[in-house]
């Protein structure tokens, strides 16, 4: 069964820092990996995706998130924080297994990143 | 430009009414998944449908919850009885049926059971 991991329940970081947000995964398949962002009362909004090739994926906002297949993890990082990036961030996965419900995408706990100005 | 959309956005019901809830996926979009967030359980998966068909539900509780797609442009979320237990957030998100693509998500239906 796939899962996902986020082990910060929250991380916080001082504006114009670079941040890092941590997920690690685990699938039977090909992982495909994805990242959203939450603002309050709103929904989730794709940021990047790995597939394949290039182990670090670039997305919205200045956001890029590095793969390692060695330690399966997709970690989301930025070079400089905003206090604007404070949301919720969750981390997904997809199998990239044959058969229709191996598919389904499964989301982490979720990290809050509190960017302090 | 082209999203999903849930309705109602704020629901509040007493304990023991029906609950639907609805959603209409992107056109086009072939794949509709329904999540339960809340603070305790975070995102979890209830349903995941495919050409209008449910492939896994089994992170829906049965005996009271039921989800259906009447057609491709409508997918309901159904509570009955509904439970104080059931107040959370319900999101529906659509998207194409490989796994290399990412979905999309509704603004959410806000359920609070009293």
């Amino acid at each position: 069964a796939q899962s996902v991991a986020q082990p910060e329940d929250q991380v916080n970081v001082a504006e114009g820092n670079p941040l890092t947000v941590k997920c690690t995964y685990s699938v039977s398949g090909n992982p495909y990996l994805f990242w959203y962002v939450q603002y309050p009362n709103r929904g989730l909004q794709f940021l990047l995706k790995y597939i394949t090739g290039d182990n670090l994926v670039k997305g919205s906002y200045g956001f890029e998130a590095e793969f390692n297949k060695s330690q399966t993890s997709f970690h989301l990082k930025k070079p400089s924080a905003l206090v604007s990036d404070s949301a919720l961030y969750f981390c997904a996965v997809r199998d990239g297994g044959y058969g229709g419900a191996t598919n389904k995408l499964i989301f982490g706990t979720g990290t809050l990143l509190a960017v302090q100005p | 430009d082209a999203r999903v959309t849930q309705t109602p956005r704020h629901k509040v019901t007493e304990m023991g009414q029906e609950v639907t809830m609805r959603c209409q996926p992107i056109l086009g979009h072939n794949t509709v998944f329904w999540y339960r967030q809340t603070m305790m359980q975070g995102l979890e998966l209830l349903a995941y449908f495919r050409n209008r068909a449910p492939l896994d539900d089994s992170g829906m509780p049965k005996d009271r919850f039921s989800a259906e797609m009447p057609d491709a442009t409508l997918a309901t979320l159904k509570i009955q009885p509904s439970e104080p237990r059931d107040s959370a957030v319900y999101f529906c998100a659509s998207g194409l049926p490989t796994a290399n693509t990412e979905a999309f998500f509704g603004q959410g239906t806000r359920l609070t059971v009293v």
